[in-house]
């Protein structure tokens, strides 16, 4: 079973930052934190990825906290199209599989 | 940008028929996954594929379910005989690293909606 944990569903704004939480409190020291979207019917697609330090690309910014526990993937200026589930996963470097849990159901309102 | 395809889009088949999923993953990647949702549930693992062998499968990918890289491009999954529940989205994945690198981002095609009847 999947190791995070993230509310179902979240709303925002458009034009706003939405920030969605994860948990990961029983993450190792060589295990990654992931985050996947899924639009609606299409298939997942890479947001960004994590080990300890923040890390920012063009679509979000990833903020993780000092003891590994937890993190929060930033949409800095949400549009409409990032309406999505977005997937926290967490994953050992050795290893390729995807765990998908339920994840969070975003809904971007004009 | 380069893409994974999946062809083909919908695939309608009779309960005990064989299927075959196929799928064009990344030119330069090295590793192949399949993927299943049944509609309304969660992405669930199915097979990894690498050096053209499986290198990891989940307890849903039984004997009905083979996998193959038949040329330099395709990746296919096959279902042997199927059943109702196997009526689901199927996704393929890919990913250019290597066993030990960091890099694990997978780039998921489109997706194939099965329907078995």
């Amino acid at each position: 079973d999947a190791k995070t944990t993230q509310p179902p569903s979240m709303d925002c704004a458009e034009g706003r930052a939405a920030n969605l939480p994860c948990n990961h409190s029983t993450i190792s020291g060589n295990e990654y934190v992931y985050w996947y979207r899924q639009i609606h019917s299409q298939g997942p697609q890479y947001i960004i990825h994590g080990l300890k330090n923040n890390e920012t690309n063009e679509m979000a910014s990833l903020i993780i906290t000092e003891d590994r526990k937890s993190s929060t993937l930033i949409l800095p200026h949400a549009t409409l199209r990032d309406t999505a589930v977005y997937y926290c996963i967490v994953l050992n470097s050795g290893y390729s599989t995807l765990t998908f849990g339920k994840g969070t159901m975003l809904l971007v309102s004009p | 940008e380069p893409e994974v395809t999946q062809t083909p889009s919908h695939q309608v088949t009779q309960m005990g028929q064989e299927v075959i999923l196929r799928c064009v993953p990344i030119s330069n990647h090295l590793y192949f996954y399949w993927y299943r949702q049944i509609l309304g549930q969660k992405v669930e693992f199915l097979v990894s594929f690498y050096n053209n062998e499986i290198s990891e499968k989940s307890e849903i990918f039984d004997d009905q379910f083979s996998v193959e890289r038949p040329d330099g491009s395709n990746f296919t999954l096959k279902i042997r005989s199927t059943k109702l529940e196997d009526s689901a989205m199927y996704f393929c994945a890919s990913h250019q690293g290597a066993p030990g690198t960091t890099e694990k981002e997978q780039f998921f095609g489109p997706g194939t909606r099965l329907t078995v009847l």
